[in-house]
């Protein structure tokens, strides 16, 4: 049971345009949603997370969307750059389990 | 401030063999967690450890087993190699208080 879809599985974005990444998760008990970057041959970055008691967080120019009715949150990266290409992936933890669920990951590719 | 560090880079083994391989968390980090990463999906928990004992394990055989020694490092013990056991191996650590999980840069395991 994949507890959390993470979509699209690859992403095309030309210089300084937006990507937007989508995941939604099934286990109502997750209370923390990081984004984690990833480049061959490196081990995932924390890029930025969110807690489920706001809608919205920013950091430069990356922006996390959460929908808790919805069960959805989704990261957006503003003005994208070739250097951001990279695989991206959302995860969902537990309170008291500290035990991320990824996704499967959305590989991002940025044309200069 | 070293973050996680992880040894050896790299590492191919035969069926049937036994593999160990390292972690040193990030400093002031007290807990360490083991993901494994097959290629082109999103890591899978394996086991915490914090205050030297396995305190989560997620779906894995117990060929899998670790160690998490007085100083926070830890170690992974993999016996009977299967070719399926062929996946990057990821160490994260955190503080106990704290959500924000760091990864190390991996270990690359090749089962022949």
């Amino acid at each position: 049971q994949q507890q959390v879809k993470q979509s699209p599985q690859s992403l095309i974005v030309q210089k300084g345009g937006i990507s937007i990444i989508n995941c939604a998760y099934e286990n109502t008990a997750f209370d923390y949603f990081p984004w984690y970057q990833q480049f061959p041959g490196k081990g995932p970055a924390l890029l930025i997370a969110i807690r489920p008691d706001v809608s919205e967080k920013k950091e430069g120019r990356f922006t996390i969307s959460f929908n808790k009715s919805a069960k959805q949150f989704s990261l957006h990266i503003m003005d994208s750059q070739p250097g951001d290409s990279a695989t991206y992936f959302c995860a969902a933890d537990q309170g008291g389990s500290e035990k991320l669920v990824f996704g499967k990951g959305t590989k991002l590719t940025v044309n200069p | 401030d070293a973050g996680v560090t992880q040894s050896p880079t790299h590492l191919i083994k035969t069926r049937g063999q036994q593999v160990t391989l390292r972690c040193s968390p990030k400093s002031g980090h007290d807990t360490v967690s083991w993901y494994q990463q097959a290629l082109g999906q999103g890591p899978q928990f394996i086991f915490q450890y914090y205050e030297e004992e396995e305190r989560q394990r997620g779906n894995f055989p117990d060929r899998f087993s670790g160690h998490q020694f007085p100083n926070y490092s830890s170690e992974l013990n993999v016996n009977a190699l299967l070719l399926g056991d062929s996946a990057l191996y990821l160490c994260a650590s955190r503080r106990q208080a704290s959500y924000e999980q760091y990864f190390g840069p991996g270990t690359r395991l090749t089962v022949t």
